[in-house]
């Protein structure tokens, strides 16, 4: 059974500190990363996508990777409130374009 | 919204109805997905489609069917409707210029089932 674990959270940080969101999955074969923001009520964003290892900056969000641990992880700079949402890892299932998803965590962002 | 529209966005319905979900792209995009999220359960897939006429079952698919006679429909049918499929189900979309595994969701379907 493949699989993508995420923390549920909540996580709860202060507004202007780092946000550190982690992923571990159990596909070693998986190519392709992704993170999606999806606020309560809405769908799921595609907010970031990572295919190497390393790291991956995008404005205040860093996403990085580590295929020999099978870790994703996101950083989000300067949390805002506006970044309280539920965090979606996803990653591709073996060399399928079908995405296996973990199950979210919640970030709160507190002010 | 990348292009994609879901209809009904809600419904209410009685157990043992047939219900269908459209899924509406305007990006030409080949790959199409219906998901279902229930809370502790994250996305699951219900079925996907990799072409017109060409379709298969995720790991949720039992009493669900799907129809895609269009690039930009995907049809989501709940042949007799039970109360364990009330959900919100999503349609994605992926395969246009950022690749075939980037995703993008349409606002979603809320369905209850009395």
């Amino acid at each position: 059974q493949k699989e993508v674990e995420q923390n549920s959270g909540p996580l709860s940080v202060p507004e202007g500190a780092i946000a550190s969101l982690n992923c571990t999955y159990s596909d070693r074969v998986s190519q392709s990363f992704f993170w999606y923001r999806q606020y309560s009520g809405k769908s799921p964003e595609l907010i970031m996508s990572i295919y190497s290892n390393g790291d991956k900056e995008d404005g205040r969000f860093t996403a990085q990777l580590n295929k020999a641990s099978q870790y994703v992880s996101l950083l989000i700079r300067d949390s805002q409130p506006s970044d309280s949402a539920t965090y979606l890892c996803a990653v591709n299932e073996g060399s399928n374009y079908q995405l296996i998803w973990g199950a979210g965590t919640k970030l709160i962002i507190k002010p | 919204d990348a292009g994609i529209t879901q209809s009904p966005r809600h419904k209410v319905t009685e157990t043992g109805t047939p219900v269908t979900l459209r899924c509406h792209q305007t990006e030409n995009h080949r790959y199409m997905y219906w998901y279902r999220q229930d809370p502790g359960h994250g996305l699951r897939l219900i079925h996907y489609s990799y072409g017109v006429k060409d379709t298969d079952k995720g790991e949720v698919s039992d009493g669900y069917s799907v129809s895609r006679s269009k690039t930009e429909d995907f049809l989501l049918t709940l042949e007799s409707a039970t109360s364990s499929q009330t959900s919100v189900y999503f349609c994605a979309i992926s395969g246009g210029t950022s690749g075939v595994n980037e995703q993008f969701f349409g606002p979603g379907t809320r369905l209850t089932v009395l």
